[in-house]
């Protein structure tokens, strides 16, 4: 079975703090991503990786950096937090291929608050 | 711009009976769709896809229909259990344009409450 592992499930920090989330997946996949998930919004991409030390803007980057130094590390940065960045964060893995559709396969969420 | 859209917030349905979930999308680039099952704590779980090729794909209780047309998918659960409570999600993707990269379109998901 597929393992996306997400380092905290709760986080609590404060406004202006330089927050780390990270995600390891254990099946080799190319392609990793972090979203966040609000009520009424549904899940919304906020950087994705192809490849190691690639990244890509998703949807909505604002506010955040990732990492990727190593194929099965994943981390999302919150450079300043601030309190609208409060939300469930989700990471997920994927095979990377360009003929057959490959689902992702997610973490089980890190809930953070700022205060 | 909602490309992803899933009308109805939430549904219920009685136990052994039919449950439609359902799905537009505005995007004509998209050429895979799937559905995520998510229960509250947990992270969605994959549970049946279906490609622009075809118009229906079944696996168990659960059966996906996509009609292009109307740019419309419907996921179908029969007979539905208790369960099967949870938040469904639709997404999509357009595979070629990403290059393998399956970058997902979600919707803002369906609350399914099955009841005995």
């Amino acid at each position: 079975d597929v393992k996306v592992t997400q380092s905290s499930r709760y986080l609590v920090k404060r406004t202006g703090e330089k927050v780390f989330l990270e995600c390891v997946q254990d099946m080799d996949h190319e392609n990793m991503f972090w979203y966040r998930q609000d009520p009424g919004l549904g899940l919304r991409l906020i950087y994705f990786s192809y490849d190691v030390k690639m990244k890509e803007k998703g949807d909505i980057p604002e506010g955040y950096s990732v990492s990727r130094e190593k194929k099965e590390r994943f981390s999302l940065i919150l450079e300043s937090a601030s309190t609208n960045q409060t939300s469930m964060y989700l990471c997920a893995s994927s095979f990377r291929d360009s003929i057959l559709n490959q689902p992702q396969h997610f973490g089980d969420g890190t809930r953070l608050s700022i205060l | 711009d909602q490309q992803v859209k899933q009308n109805s917030p939430s549904l219920s349905v009685q136990e052994g009976r039919i449950s439609i979930l359902n799905c537009d999308y505005t995007n004509s680039m998209f050429d895979y769709f799937l559905w995520y099952k998510k229960y509250p704590a947990e992270g969605p779980t994959f549970l049946i896809s279906i490609s622009s090729i075809k118009d229906k794909n079944e696996d168990g209780r659960f059966t996906v229909f996509l009609n292009k047309s109307a740019k419309h998918l419907s996921l179908h659960i029969v007979p539905s259990q208790p369960g099967d409570s949870a938040v469904y999600f639709c997404a999509a993707s357009h595979t070629i344009l990403t290059g393998g990269g399956n970058k997902l379109t979600f919707g803002t998901g369906t609350q399914l409450k099955v009841e005995l």
